[in-house]
C-alpha cells in the first residue's frame, strides 16, 4: 500500500493550525498511525487507530480519516512541534509509511 | 518502562552481512510482535520485517531474499540479518515494538537507532 503525504513541507507561523494529509492507495480501515521525528531521534508515536492520541501527547495534536484520507491536525503550534511526521499504516503486510512531512517555521 | 537497547556493526563493505541485536527490558517480552525499520540518510522511513515470541515472521517482499531474523527469549532479544549489503543499504536502522500484544500495530517503543554504512 502507497501512502502519500502532502505537503512536502508545511511552513506555519507558531500559534497557527497546521493540517497535514496523508493518502493511501487502497483502504488501510483506520489501521493508520502518526509519529514525530526531530533531528537526531527516533520517532515518537502521536495517533493510533487514526484518531486515538498516544499516551502523554498534548491535546493539541488530532488525527481523522478513515479508508484512503487522513489528517493530523495540530491545533495552535508550539516551537516544540516543528519536525517532521510520517503516517502509518498497519493494516496490511508490508506495513508501510508515508515519504513525510516536515513542518517548519514560517 | 519498555527500553530497547541495539548495538551491531557499523561499518560494512559490499557483499558483507549486516548483523544488529535488540534487547528489551522493562516489560513483558512473550506475545509482542518485535520490528526492525531503516532510514537512509536524508530520508523516509522503511519497514524492514518483524518476528513474535514464537519465532513467526512477516518481511517486505523487498527484502526477503536477504532479510532473517530470529528472537531469543531468554535473553529478551531479537536480531537482524541482512545479507549481501549494497550502498543502498547504508541506513539508520531502528528496533521498535508495537503496543498490544498478539497482534501487529502501531509502534510505541523505539530502539536508538544503529547507523550502518556500507563502503568500500
Amino acid at each position: 500500500i502507497l501512502m502519500t503525504q502532502s505537503p512536502a513541507t508545511l511552513s506555519v507561523t507558531p500559534g497557527e493550525r497546521a493540517t497535514l494529509s496523508c493518502r493511501a492507495s487502497q483502504s488501510v480501515s483506520s489501521n493508520l498511525a502518526w509519529y514525530q521525528q526531530k533531528p537526531g531521534q527516533a520517532p515518537r508515536l502521536l495517533i493510533y487507530g487514526a484518531s486515538n492520541r498516544a499516551t502523554d501527547i498534548p491535546a493539541r495534536f488530532s488525527g481523522s480519516g478513515l479508508g484512503t484520507e487522513f489528517t493530523l491536525t495540530i491545533s495552535s503550534l508550539q516551537s516544540e512541534d516543528f519536525a517532521v511526521y510520517y503516517c502509518h499504516q498497519y493494516h496490511n503486510w508490508p506495513q508501510t509509511f508515508g515519504q513525510g512531512t516536515k513542518l517548519e517555521i514560517k | 518502562q519498555v527500553q530497547l537497547q541495539q548495538w551491531g556493526a557499523g561499518l560494512l563493505k559490499p557483499s558483507e552481512t549486516l548483523s544488529l541485536t535488540c534487547a528489551a527490558s522493562g516489560g513483558s517480552f512473550s506475545g509482542y510482535y518485535w520490528s526492525w525499520i531503516r532510514q537512509p540518510p536524508g530520508k523516509g522511513l522503511e519497514w524492514i520485517g518483524e518476528i513474535n515470541h514464537s519465532g513467526s515472521t512477516n518481511y517486505n517482499p523487498s527484502l526477503k531474499s536477504r532479510v532473517t531474523m530470529s528472537i531469543d527469549t531468554s535473553n529478551n532479544q531479537f536480531s537482524l540479518e541482512l545479507s549481501s549489503v549494497t550502498a543502498a543499504d547504508t541506513a539508520l536502522y531502528y528496533c521498535a515494538r508495537v503496543k498490544r500484544r498478539y497482534s501487529s500495530g502501531w509502534y510505541s517503543y523505539w530502539g536508538q537507532g544503529s547507523l550502518v554504512t556500507v563502503s568500500s
